[in-house]
């Protein structure tokens, strides 16, 4: 079975810029969960997705957003980037059950110059 | 919401010793306890992970065990390697929720 994939793996873009990241989780799997990981924050969750919908949300800002697709593949934007968007973004996939094991896809490292 | 501490931040053992990390949380309707290893410029792996109907879970020479009384889980790794250095996250989700909340790591490093 492929693991959860990642696209584009390193972006580098200016601020005021919006990005695309793209998340495409286990075969059979419903839910993408995001985060985001920093040195200084650590591991924080995003938002997660399961059968199209958010069904949960972290404390971003609003320009943090993201959806889901009819096949379960994942994406966040962020718009109006800021130098502290600058980051790994990291993709989990499970089935959607919260004690289901969440596998991590390799992440896309976003630099904001 | 839910607030996991991990402790400690760094870790140096020499190789054939035992490493422990404590993790502690808040919330006590949290049910699953993964742990992760990143290693530089990786993904996080699941290493064992332990549900809150047990007390103690092993897998050779990685164990982890789970108080719930007072709210703190531990991973125990024993006879380490010089590969097992990598940084260790605890994790923590609570009951219909399905987001991770996570220490804030340990950098352990083996000493050959």
């Amino acid at each position: 079975k492929a693991g959860v994939t990642q696209t584009p793996r390193y972006l580098i873009k200016t601020r005021g810029q919006q990005v695309t990241l793209s998340c495409s989780p286990i075969s059979g799997h419903r839910s993408v969960s995001w985060y985001q990981q920093t040195p200084g924050q650590g591991l924080q969750f995003l938002f997660e997705y399961f059968s199209e919908t958010q069904r949960n949300k972290g404390n971003f800002p609003g320009r943090f957003s993201g959806r889901q697709f009819s096949n379960s593949r994942s994406e966040m934007n962020v718009s109006t980037l800021e130098l502290g968007d600058s980051a790994l973004y990291l993709c989990a996939s499970t089935t959607g059950t919260s004690t289901d094991t969440q596998y991590f896809g390799p992440g896309t490292r976003l630099t904001v110059l | 919401g839910e607030n996991v501490e991990q402790h400690p931040s760094t870790l140096s053992v020499q190789e054939g010793d035992s490493a422990v990390i404590k993790c502690t949380y808040s919330d006590s309707a949290s049910n699953y306890f993964p742990w992760y290893k990143q290693e530089l410029g990786k993904r996080p792996q699941l290493i064992i992970d332990i549900r809150s109907n047990v007390g103690e879970k092993k897998d050779q020479r990685i164990a982890v065990t789970l108080n719930k009384t007072a709210k703190h889980f531990s991973l125990h790794i024993t006879e380490t390697q010089p590969e097992d250095s990598a940084v260790y996250f605890c994790a923590a989700i609570s009951t219909g929720a399905n987001n991770l909340f996570f220490g804030t790591g340990t950098r352990l490093t083996v000493i050959p």
